[in-house]
């Protein structure tokens, strides 16, 4: 099974700032990486997949990055609405697995 | 528009079964691989199993394998899962996902969840 580790487990950020979310897996996932944020009550929102590739409605201000077994996600300048918990999750081997989560919380 | 509506969650003692429904709008079934995702509570997400558009391949996770069994009617546009032998580690929050292609990858569309809860 691909382990998807996630880091930090809480980041703390103000609004307008810029935010730095991490995943390592550990085996190679090429670049079938996608992310999500969950607000609490909600379903889980695809925000990136192919690593890269913002889904439709996704605001600029999210970008990911990376491949192999290293991906980024950066929120360029926070807004109220990006305040949730991120997972990445890997659709390169089966089974499909997700992060544990990155909780971003306001500072 | 894309709607996912799950039902069938409730509470069952362990050992039990239930039958999770998801009813898909928007789409035509037979196009898309779908999965069945859930999520413990207070926990993060577990992709549980997925069918692929044809419907020939099936997946399952380990934890499920056996157990578990997911299908669809494309006649009714709906996904389903089969909860057999249910444990108190199976209670979570049960998610059905919607991928952009007819093989499963990542989730583009979600439902609102049905509880399943294991317990005496």
């Amino acid at each position: 099974e691909t382990v998807m580790t996630q880091s930090p487990a809480t980041l703390s950020v103000s609004p307008g700032e810029r935010a730095t979310l991490s995943c390592r897996a550990s085996q190679s996932v090429s670049t079938s990486l996608a992310w999500y944020h969950q607000k609490p009550g909600q379903a889980p929102r695809l925000l990136i997949s192919g690593a890269s590739t913002r889904a439709t409605g996704i605001p600029a201000r999210f970008s990911g990055s990376g491949s192999g077994t290293e991906f980024t996600l950066t929120i360029s300048s926070l807004q109220s609405e990006d305040f949730a918990v991120y997972y990445c999750q890997q659709y390169n081997n089966w089974p499909y697995t997700f992060g544990q989560g990155t909780n971003l919380e306001i500072k | 528009e894309v709607q996912l509506v799950e039902s069938g969650g409730g509470l069952v003692q362990p050992g039990g079964s239930l039958r999770l429904s998801c009813a898909a709008s928007g789409f035509t079934l037979s196009n898309y691989a779908m999965s069945w995702v859930r999520q413990a509570p207070g926990k993060g997400l577990e992709w549980v199993s997925a069918i692929s558009g044809s419907g020939y391949s099936t997946y399952y996770a380990d934890s499920v394998k056996g157990r578990f069994t997911i299908s669809r009617d494309t006649s009714k546009n709906a996904l389903y899962l089969q909860m057999n032998s249910l444990r108190a580690e199976d209670t979570a929050l049960y998610y059905c996902a919607k991928h952009p292609s007819d093989w499963p990858l990542n989730g583009d569309y979600w439902g609102q969840g049905t509880l399943v809860t294991v317990s005496s």
